[in-house]
């Protein structure tokens, strides 16, 4: 079967930094996505792992690691606007992307 | 500005009537896809293609949903009857399947918000 747990809702302040876990079990496994939604909104990519290790985006990075089956978001210097749900998605190798429940996260100033 | 579109934006139907979703992919992309998308389950893969083949349709009820693509600009999602347990958003997604590239993004579009009465 194929699983994928992240938090249900974190809650931070303004330029705080937060981090938002997931943990896997799939079959196929290829890499792991990062996407943003915000209420009423369409899922926007935010970052993906095909390899161990961390990925940087400005503010954001995307931690990987396959021998754990656990990656992360970490969001740098919160800012209100940041306050979105947020889903990890395991890529198969079929190109499939199967997404998480997503957590919510609101920014407090 | 490339970028997925679908129409229509909001559908209300009565239930037991047809109802059609249009997607157009970002032109160059060989992988399309169709979710739908509900408070109680999350987002859900409903059926994907890669090149116009369908590659993988488990996600969707196959008495009632079907999804083609009749070139490469244009997917269609069908339920026909619709029930109301299908009022949900639906998503197309388009995306660039490349194996000699370690990165992989999905471009999704605004979605048709469906409420079937």
């Amino acid at each position: 079967g194929q699983s994928l747990e992240q938090p249900s809702e974190v809650t931070a302040v303004e330029g705080a930094i937060v981090q938002i876990n997931c943990t896997y079990q799939t079959s196929g496994f290829y890499g792991l996505s990062w996407y943003q939604q915000h209420d009423g909104g369409a899922p926007t990519f935010l970052s993906y792992n095909g390899l161990d290790g961390l990925e940087e985006t400005g503010r954001f990075s995307s931690f990987l690691s396959r021998s754990d089956s656990y990656g992360y978001l970490l969001l740098q210097e919160l800012q209100m606007k940041d306050s979105a749900s947020y889903f990890c998605a395991v890529r198969t190798n079929t190109d499939k992307l199967i997404f998480g429940t997503g957590t919510r996260l609101q920014v407090f100033p | 500005d490339a970028r997925v579109t679908q129409t229509p934006r909001h559908k209300v139907t009565e239930m037991g009537q047809e109802v059609t979703m249009r997607c157009q992919p970002i032109l160059g992309h060989n992988t399309v896809f169709w979710y739908r998308q509900t408070m109680m389950q999350g987002l859900e893969l409903l059926a994907y293609f890669r090149n116009r083949a369908p590659l993988d349709d488990s996600g969707m009820p196959k008495d009632r949903f079907s999804a083609e693509m009749p070139d490469a600009t244009l997917a269609t999602l069908k339920i026909q009857p619709s029930e109301p347990r299908d009022s949900a958003v639906y998503f197309c997604a388009s995306g660039l399947a490349d194996r000699f590239s370690m990165g992989y993004e999905q471009y999704f579009g605004p979605g048709t918000r469906l409420t079937v009465t």
